[in-house]
């Protein structure tokens, strides 16, 4: 089945930029989609589409996927954006959803 | 706005079946694609699998000789059922609406107890 690769964690100072990397073989060919998870909360959609943001995510969040990886990109990081993120993409060979083992975002 | 609510019993004796529901309101789950999701305490995110509006489904590997998933267009909500349990499948299980997820429910802690 096919396997999505995160860094367990990512680590950034107060107003810098967060980049979190998603890795999968052929991840070119799938459209990516990334969660941000809080504590005791379900996830919500940041990014669909590799690169679309829903209505209410604001404007710091981006993503982008080049050769085999997707990234998520939080510029101006802000406390509130410690959490968890988790990338996603659908397995067309067994058509089912296959999400990536997760960072934790930890804002210094 | 999609509203998703689980339900079901928050804790289940090893060996017997898990079964949740999922109350679906400002969608119909007549279209769409209607998915469950499980978290393990301290642990990612495991797809389960997914039921279509026209009944057809598809469930993880790991998963499938023990899930079963139907729809109940009458009461506009969907269902789980996990047969055998062990403590493997505590979690915290979520059912969400189509991929890309941007609707979730609240998610349901099941604790499987010895």
């Amino acid at each position: 089945s096919y396997v999505l690769t995160q860094p367990p964690s990512v680590s950034v100072a107060p107003g810098k930029t967060a980049t979190i990397t998603c890795g999968g073989n052929n991840i070119g060919s799938k459209t990516v989609h990334w969660y941000q998870q809080k504590p005791g909360q379900a996830p919500v959609l940041v990014i669909y589409y590799d690169k679309d943001r829903p209505s209410g995510i604001p404007e710091r969040f981006s993503g982008s996927k080049a050769g085999n990886s997707a990234t998520l990109t939080i510029s101006r990081v802000e406390a509130g954006d410690e959490a968890d993120y988790y990338c996603q993409v659908w397995d067309t060979v067994n058509d089912q959803g296959v999400f990536g083992g997760g960072t934790k975002l930890t804002v210094l | 706005q999609v509203h998703l609510q689980e339900s079901g019993p928050g804790l289940v004796k090893a060996s017997e079946t898990l079964s949740l529901t999922c109350n679906v309101s400002g969608a119909s789950i007549s279209s769409s694609y209607w998915t469950w999701i499980r978290q393990p305490p301290g642990k990612g995110l495991e797809w389960i699998g997914y039921i279509y509006y026209t009944g057809t489904t598809n469930y993880n590997p790991s998963l499938r000789s023990r899930v079963t998933m139907s729809l109940d267009t009458s009461k506009n909500q969907f269902s789980l059922n996990v047969r055998s349990v062990t403590a493997a499948d505590t979690a915290v299980y979520y059912c969400a609406k189509s991929p890309p997820y941007a609707d979730w429910g609240q998610g349901t802690l099941v604790t499987v107890s010895s």
